[in-house]
């Protein structure tokens, strides 16, 4: 079945820890996404990539890193910059880049508990 | 800045009843106005999209209607079930950048 793969679902990490999500696709996406979602607050953009060996900060990028070395991967780095890391992230792809009709895919996110 | 706003924030419908959610954008280059739905511990999908040539969309029970003169667009649930208890995000696009600008969201709960 093709779709989005995040792991972990859930993670708890101490302050001063950084941590990595995983994100993974199989639909050949050539677009992908990281949104941060909050209680009220909708789904606010973090990075996203467009290519391979190439992606750019979202509205909220600070205290985020972002790697894009193989088409099917997308992890996201939560540094211990991020002064509120407790969140629902979600991964997203589309296809194709550059006519992006804004039709998104999204894995099923990760919960990120600091403890 | 929020370009995209939705309402209400939260809704109860009793089952069987029509739930409308409403969305109102500024920036008149969108030309792409997609719904998600969201339930519980998922991510987001697809539920419709409408662009503006056209001032409704159908599909199934759930109708885009949209307005270009007043920026504004809606979803409407007809004969809603308790199985459409989820949250619901409108989103646009369009211009040069077409980076997807999103509602707040709607939680709409729908009661047996």
């Amino acid at each position: 079945d093709g779709g989005i793969t995040q792991s972990p679902k859930y993670l708890f990490r101490k302050e001063g820890q950084n941590v990595t999500l995983s994100c993974e696709q199989n639909l050949n996406h050539d677009a992908m996404y990281w949104y941060r979602q909050d209680p009220g607050q909708g789904l606010r953009l973090i990075y996203y990539s467009q290519i391979v060996n190439d992606f750019q900060k979202g509205d909220i990028a600070e205290g985020y890193s972002v790697s894009r070395e193989k088409k099917e991967s997308f992890p996201l780095t939560v540094t211990s910059a991020q002064k509120n890391p407790t969140a629902f992230y979600l991964c997203a792809s589309s296809y194709p880049t550059g006519s992006n009709t804004g039709e998104l895919f999204f894995g099923e996110g990760s919960r990120l508990t600091v403890l | 800045q929020q370009q995209v706003k939705q309402s209400p924030q939260s809704l109860i419908v009793q089952k069987g009843g029509i739930s409308i959610i409403n969305c109102a954008y500024e920036n008149t280059a969108f030309d792409y106005f997609p719904w998600y739905q969201q339930f519980p511990g998922k991510g987001p999908a697809l539920l419709i999209a409408i662009r503006p040539d056209v001032s409704e969309k159908k599909e199934g029970r759930f109708t885009i209607s949209f307005n270009k003169s007043a920026k504004q667009f809606s979803l409407h649930i007809m004969d809603s079930q308790p199985g459409d208890s989820a949250t619901y995000f409108c989103a646009a696009s369009g211009g040069n950048n077409r980076k997807l600008i999103w509602g707040l969201g709607t939680s709409l709960a729908v009661n047996p």
